[in-house]
């Protein structure tokens, strides 16, 4: 059973670009969340996605948005980033949606960002 | 955003000691979970609580579910040097989208 695959490792850019992550999911699981981690923090929720629909967003600003694909991987891409977007993101899959079920959540090992 | 009440914040401890840790919130949660980050790497799940008053535990873990459905502790027993590394715990409500809600984290040492 392959896990939860992120991609890429680590990336860096400048203020005001644009970036995109990528997310594949646990087999079996059908939901991927996508979190933000400063540094000496615990992860923030940005949004989740299940059946290729947003599902639930935290308190982040559009530029940050995300799709799913048929096979249930993800994107996560941010715009205009600014230097407050360094960060791990870690993204987190599920087998379970809507309809009830546990909240088990299984994460990648996270896209390091900088912004300079 | 909102947090966990996650305390301590770090433990120094001798190797075989026992560990405990908790977590409190303002908010009633109807899942309560325990992951341990390594440096570089994405939460590992450790425990996952559904029921209040439940006690579970995984090896030298274990993790209780509040009776307030408010909060959840952690507890390692005969602690050894690979138990290093940041301890969260992170809650979720009913039709949230099942969004986790995490603590700040335990850092926890381990001294030979």
């Amino acid at each position: 059973e392959t896990g939860v695959t992120q991609s890429p490792t680590h990336l860096i850019k400048t203020r005001g670009q644009q970036v995109t992550l990528r997310c594949s999911s646990q087999s079996g699981h059908n939901t991927v969340s996508w979190y933000q981690q400063a540094l000496g923090q615990g992860p923030q929720f940005i949004f989740q996605y299940y059946r290729e629909e947003e599902n639930g967003r935290g308190n982040f600003p559009p530029r940050f948005s995300g799709l799913q694909f048929p096979n249930y991987s993800s994107e996560l891409n941010v715009n205009a980033l600014e230097l407050d977007d360094s960060a791990l993101y870690l993204c987190a899959s599920s087998p379970w949606g809507l309809a009830g079920g546990r909240n088990e959540q299984f994460f990648g090992p996270g896209t390091r960002l900088t912004v300079l | 955003g909102q947090q966990l009440n996650q305390s301590p914040q770090s433990m120094f401890i001798q190797e075989g000691e026992d560990v405990s840790m908790n977590c409190t919130s303002s908010s009633i949660f109807n899942t309560w979970l325990w992951y341990k980050q390594d440096p570089g790497e994405g939460p590992v799940l450790l425990i996952a609580l559904y029921k209040a008053g439940e006690l579970t535990s995984n090896g030298r873990l274990t993790a209780q579910f509040g009776i307030t459905r408010k909060d959840s502790f952690l507890n390692i027993s005969a602690s050894i040097p690979s138990d290093v590394g940041i301890y969260f715990c992170a809650g979720a409500s009913s039709g949230s989208a099942r969004q986790l809600t995490f603590g700040s984290g335990t850092q926890l040492t381990v001294l030979p």
